[in-house]
């Protein structure tokens, strides 16, 4: 099974920062991953899919890069809202898999 | 508007079984593959299993911790995904969400509690 790691796992940071989430998948998984959000209490949302790519209704200040096996999460200028915990996925091949979450708190 | 919404959540007993349901809504639920992901308490995410649909021949795929004790079918006529969670353990205690999708899920349900415990 695939693994992903997910750096750092916990990160405090200030309203208007740029913030970098990285997942790192212990084989390559070409460009087969996605990122959610998750608040306290609150299902997952789809943010980026297929490495890069901005679900709908998703701010573009949210980006994702990264293929094979390292991929980045950018929010360029945090804002209020953004405050949650965030999950890297792989679907490249089975069983889909998580990474184990980075929680950003306001600094 | 897609919607999920899961029921069937609650309070078991070991070895006991439950039967969840993923009600959808503002989709053709036939087209899609439905998938199922659970949270335990204050952790991550983990995958359970998927159903695909008719057009794909209506398989399923199971994480390893669950594989031979839960089963996902689905009614199309009905719009509705089931998980049947059979020899429950008290590692299964989770929020269950209903998603869509195989690959990656653009829309969840709320979740649902399940807890196993003596």
């Amino acid at each position: 099974a695939i693994q992903l790691t997910q750096s750092p796992s916990s990160l405090s940071a200030s309203v208007g920062d740029r913030v970098t989430i990285t997942c790192r998948a212990s084989q390559g998984i070409s460009s087969a991953l996605a990122w959610y959000q998750q608040k306290p209490g609150k299902a997952p949302k789809l943010l980026i899919y297929d490495a890069s790519s901005l679900e709908s209704g998703v701010p573009s200040r949210f980006s994702g890069s990264g293929s094979g096996t390292d991929f980045t999460l950018t929010i360029s200028s945090l804002q209020p809202e953004d405050f949650a915990t965030y999950y890297c996925q792989q679907f490249n091949s089975y069983p889909p898999s998580f990474g184990q979450g980075t929680k950003l708190e306001i600094k | 508007e897609v919607q999920l919404v899961e029921s069937g959540g609650g309070l078991v007993q070991p070895g006991r079984s439950l039967r969840l349901s993923c009600t959808a809504s503002g989709f053709t639920f036939g087209d899609y593959a439905m998938s199922w992901v659970r949270q335990a308490p204050g952790k991550g995410l983990e995958w359970v299993g998927f159903i695909r649909s008719k057009a794909y021949g209506g398989t399923t795929e199971y994480a390893a911790s669950v594989k031979g004790r839960f089963t996902i079918s689905r009614d199309d006529s009905k719009s509705i995904a089931y998980l049947q969670m059979n020899s429950l353990k008290t590692e299964d205690t989770a929020v269950y969400y209903c998603t869509r999708g195989v690959r990656d899920y653009d829309y969840w349900g709320q979740g649902t509690l399940v807890t196993v415990s003596s």
